[in-house]
């Protein structure tokens, strides 16, 4: 059974970088998206971007300046970087795999439990 | 951007209602529509996929359908556990966007 798991620091500065790691276990690593959702307080969810293992990627236009994404293969990671981050950015971020082909996306399913980062000074 | 608009964004109803929640798509998105439950402090967690597909594992009680730009989840006959927010999300177009959510609650 594949599981996800969120690292990263729980407090970025403003004007900071973001950078998160979501480690995989119990799966292939290959043939799927790995993807970042995030979900401000009592707010609803915003897909980030994806990668595939190849290190292709889809970034949202409306974060895209600032995303970078990238995969270790060798530890079956992958991470986000988020750059120039302000108070605005501030929210639970969840990884999780996308069941899609590399031709489609497709649901997300699993997640990862999501961890909480807040930009503060 | 697709945008994706449920109603209503909050239910109340008892256990052992029909309860039913919609899903517009501001383009057609053939049948690329998900629905998810979120529980206080938890991740999601899908339900349905492709708009009519029951999740592994899903209680039967829960069921989608549509096409195109109208969609619709429906919980048969609620139950106490059931209560959370539900959210639709496409999968069309990049970037994959989500409805706003719908708070459930039991009466």
């Amino acid at each position: 059974q594949v599981q996800l798991q969120e690292s990263g620091p729980r407090v970025v500065k403003p004007s900071g970088t973001l950078s998160l790691t979501c480690t995989i276990s119990g799966g292939s690593f290959d043939t799927y998206y790995w993807t970042w959702i995030r979900q401000p307080a009592g707010r609803g969810l915003e897909w980030i971007g994806r990668i595939y293992v190849n290190g292709n990627t889809n970034y949202n236009p409306s974060l895209k300046s600032r995303i970078t994404m990238s995969v270790d293969t060798s530890k079956n990671q992958f991470t986000l970087n988020l750059s120039s981050v302000s108070a605005a950015d501030t929210a639970v971020y969840y990884c999780a795999r996308d069941r899609g082909t590399y031709a489609h996306g497709s649901d997300f399913d699993p997640w990862g439990q999501g961890t909480l980062v807040i930009v503060s000074s | 951007d697709i945008q994706m608009t449920q109603s209503p964004s909050a239910l109340s109803a008892y256990v052992g209602d029909r309860v039913t929640v919609t899903c517009q798509a501001s383009q057609g998105i053939r049948d690329y529509l998900n629905w998810y439950q979120q529980k206080p402090g938890k991740a999601p967690k899908l339900l349905i996929y492709d708009a009519s597909n029951l999740e592994t594992g899903v209680p039967s009680r829960f069921s989608g359908s549509g096409s195109g730009t109208h969609f619709t989840f429906t919980i048969s006959s609620l139950q106490p556990e059931d209560i959370g927010i539900y959210y639709c999300q496409q999968y069309d177009d990049i970037p994959y966007t989500f409805g706003q959510g719908t708070k459930l609650e039991i009466k």
